[in-house]
């Protein structure tokens, strides 16, 4: 199975700030990867797929880059309502998510 | 507007077999051009994709899970079904189901979630 793993685990930002997380894969997954929100009692949120695009209705400061082995997703300024868990997901091989990477109030 | 929703028992005496239903609505799940999947996510935990299934009954399954899941469905009654066996204390989370666009044997990204339910298993 491919393993999934993201940093940081916990990120404490402001509002304003440029946020960066990562994924990186065990083995090479090409563009294959999405991104996801997820807020407490919520189902996760589809932000970006194909590794950079956005999914539609998605705001424009979430971006998402890499190919091969590490991705990063991008929060250009950051918004109250970013505040949440981030996902990484692989589907070049069935599917797996990475552990998460919560976003909170600095 | 497609909308998805989970329903089944809460509660599941371990070594028994969790059973869920999930009824879409807003559009045919007989659409050539999705699958349907489950998701679960243990309470503090991260996700975990379980398996999806076609409409016309090809499945694709975690490998770990493989021996004690089954996913089948209904197109008359547009849902799905999820069985889990065996449970135990660790198969305690929410379980969601979700679309994804048909892609091979992998699950692509899912683009419409159920709200998820909470199935814990205890005696």
């Amino acid at each position: 199975d491919i393993q999934m793993t993201q940093s940081p685990s916990t990120l404490s930002a402001s509002v304003g700030d440029r946020v960066t997380i990562t994924c990186r894969a065990s083995q090479s997954i090409s563009t294959w990867l999405a991104w996801y929100q997820q807020k407490p009692g919520k189902a996760p949120k589809l932000l970006i797929y194909k590794a950079s695009s956005l999914e539609s209705g998605v705001p424009s400061r979430f971006s998402g880059s890499g190919s091969g082995t590490e991705f990063t997703l991008t929060i250009s300024s950051l918004q109250p309502d970013d505040f949440a868990t981030y996902y990484c997901q692989q589907y070049s091989d069935y599917s797996g998510f990475g552990q998460g990477t919560k976003v909170e109030i600095k | 507007h497609l909308q998805l929703q989970e329903s089944g028992p809460g509660l599941v005496k371990p070594s028994e077999t969790l059973s869920l239903t999930c009824n879409v609505s807003g559009d045919s799940i007989s659409s050539s051009s999705y699958y349907w999947g489950w998701i679960r996510q243990p309470p503090g935990k991260g996700l975990e994709w379980i398996g999806s299934i076609y409409y016309r009954g090809s499945t694709n399954y975690k490998s770990s899970l493989k021996s004690r899941v089954t996913i089948s469905v209904d197109t008359s009654r547009n849902q799905f079904s999820l069985k889990l066996t065996s449970v135990a204390a660790a198969d305690t989370a929410v379980y969601y189901c979700a679309r994804h666009v048909k892609g091979g044997y992998s699950a692509y990204p899912f683009d419409y979630w159920g709200q998820g339910t909470l199935v814990t298993v205890s005696s």
